[in-house]
């Protein structure tokens, strides 16, 4: 049982350029979220979704872009990446949203460096 | 906006010995939940305890309890015969009931000297 895994683990990324985040989970999980962690910092949500095909906003979504085609697969795009996007990503996954006192499963993370 | 405070960057605490972590928050909700979170440094996030905000008896779980204080907006954690497996990262979390937006605290390093 993976759990919950993330692509690419490490990325280097000159300003301007795009790329994709791939979060892919087996649990058969509803709701999943992409956040960022920066130094001194807790993590933000960037967006999530709560079912196929669905996607809504976080606290912090400009400069990403996300789709579910999949159920089981979440990606997180960066159309022009920018130095201030530099930071750690984490995906994460539960069954139903957190408030139903589902736990959150987490990824173990993406360090993304822009230059 | 709801804003997570955790006032200690870094704490150290002996092998075996009792760590209180400290942690406030600011929201005009009734109904919420908080968390804390443990990040080792393999960067796995961790759920460690959960609390929701109209239980009034404080939530534990094995060495790991909370003191809730509703009205003063206070939400520590005390994690009792520390073991040296505890060195990580401690998150506070908040999130309001019905809502998939968790907003974290800064984080509190914890180290566990033997």
């Amino acid at each position: 049982n993976a759990g919950v895994t993330q692509t690419p683990k490490f990325r280097v990324l000159k300003t301007g350029q795009s790329m994709t985040l791939l979060c892919a989970q087996d649990m058969n999980h509803e709701y999943m979220y992409w956040y960022r962690q920066d130094p001194g910092m807790g993590l933000r949500l960037i967006h999530y979704s709560v079912g196929e095909g669905t996607t809504a906003k976080g606290e912090v979504p400009d400069g990403y872009n996300v789709s579910r085609l999949k159920k089981q697969n979440f990606l997180l795009g960066l159309e022009s990446a920018a130095p201030s996007q530099t930071s750690v990503y984490f995906c994460a996954s539960s069954y139903r949203g957190v408030s139903t006192n589902e736990k959150l499963f987490f990824g173990s993370g993406t360090q993304l460096s822009v230059l | 906006a709801q804003t997570v405070t955790q006032s200690q960057p870094e704490m150290s605490v002996q092998e075996a010995e009792t760590v209180t972590l400290s942690c406030t928050y600011d929201t005009s909700e009734n109904n919420y939940y908080l968390f804390w979170y443990k990040q080792p440094p393999s960067r796995q996030m961790i759920l460690v305890i959960r609390q929701e905000a109209y239980k009034q008896q404080n939530a534990t779980e094995n060495r790991f309890s909370v003191n809730f204080q509703k009205a003063a907006k206070s939400f520590s954690l005390k994690i009792s015969d520390s073991q040296l497996g505890d060195t990580a990262m401690y998150f506070c979390a908040f999130m309001k009931r019905n809502n998939n937006d968790m907003r974290f605290g800064a984080g509190t390093r914890l180290t566990v000297k033997p």
